[in-house]
């Protein structure tokens, strides 16, 4: 079984600050995966960035960045400069093992981001 | 790009009534994942069609039903329907195997149960 906390229910971030966003996670496969999705108030969920259990690098995408501690089993989500756009839900996700047909996403309780001007 | 799409967007129905909900994924994929969003909830997975074949089943009630079909697409039945059932309801699609890392998700279709 996969479990992903997220401890801090909302923050506040100033603009073009950078904020770290929490993920720790549990599972007792190998070989795993872990992403962050933004959803903002209309709903949608959109895909931010990724990384496998086995990728030596921190995963970058643009203004996000993935502090991957295997060790310590925790992937928080760096946000830099934000921006304004960036206030919405953001929800760390593990899929569980690449060879396992396991592919379904389980999800933590999300973190609330508000940017203030 | 083509992205997922899915069909209504919005829906209410009162409690007791029957709702169908349709999803249709990015050509080519051939997997399909449905997700169940309660109000301040994070998505919960339903179920997962693979090849048009459930391959994997989550906290899916028995009062809903769900399949892939021959073009992919995949139709969410839901009967009797309750309260707790509103929801905001995903459908996301990837491609099969280790080229499906990432689930594309569709912009959702939120039920609401009267």
């Amino acid at each position: 079984a996969q479990k992903i906390t997220q401890t801090q229910p909302g923050m506040f971030v100033q603009e073009k600050e950078a904020v770290t966003l929490d993920c720790t996670y549990d599972t007792s496969d190998q070989s795993y995966g872990l992403f962050w999705y933004k959803q903002p108030s209309s709903g949608e969920m959109i895909f931010l960035i990724y990384q496998g259990s086995y990728d030596e690098q921190n995963a970058t995408e643009g203004r996000y960045s993935l502090n991957f501690q295997k060790a310590r089993k925790s992937a928080n989500l760096v946000i830099s400069a934000s921006q304004l756009g960036d206030s919405a839900m953001y929800f760390c996700a593990m899929r569980g093992a690449l060879l396992s047909n396991d592919y379904k996403l389980s999800f933590g309780a999300g973190t609330t981001v508000t940017v203030r001007a | 790009a083509a992205g997922v799409i899915q069909s209504p967007r919005h829906l209410i129905k009162e409690k007791r009534e029957t709702a169908t909900l349709k999803c249709y994924p990015i050509p080519r994929h051939d997997t399909v994942y449905w997700y169940q969003q309660g109000p301040g909830q994070d998505p919960q997975f339903l179920i997962s069609f693979y090849e048009k074949m459930q391959s994997d089943k989550g906290s899916i009630p028995d009062r809903f039903s769900a399949q892939q079909f021959s073009d992919y697409h995949s139709e969410l039945n839901m009967s009797s329907l309750e309260l707790g059932d509103s929801a905001l309801y995903f459908c996301a699609s990837s491609l099969p195997g280790l080229a499906g890392i990432e689930q594309y998700f569709g912009p959702g279709t939120r039920l609401t149960v009267t």
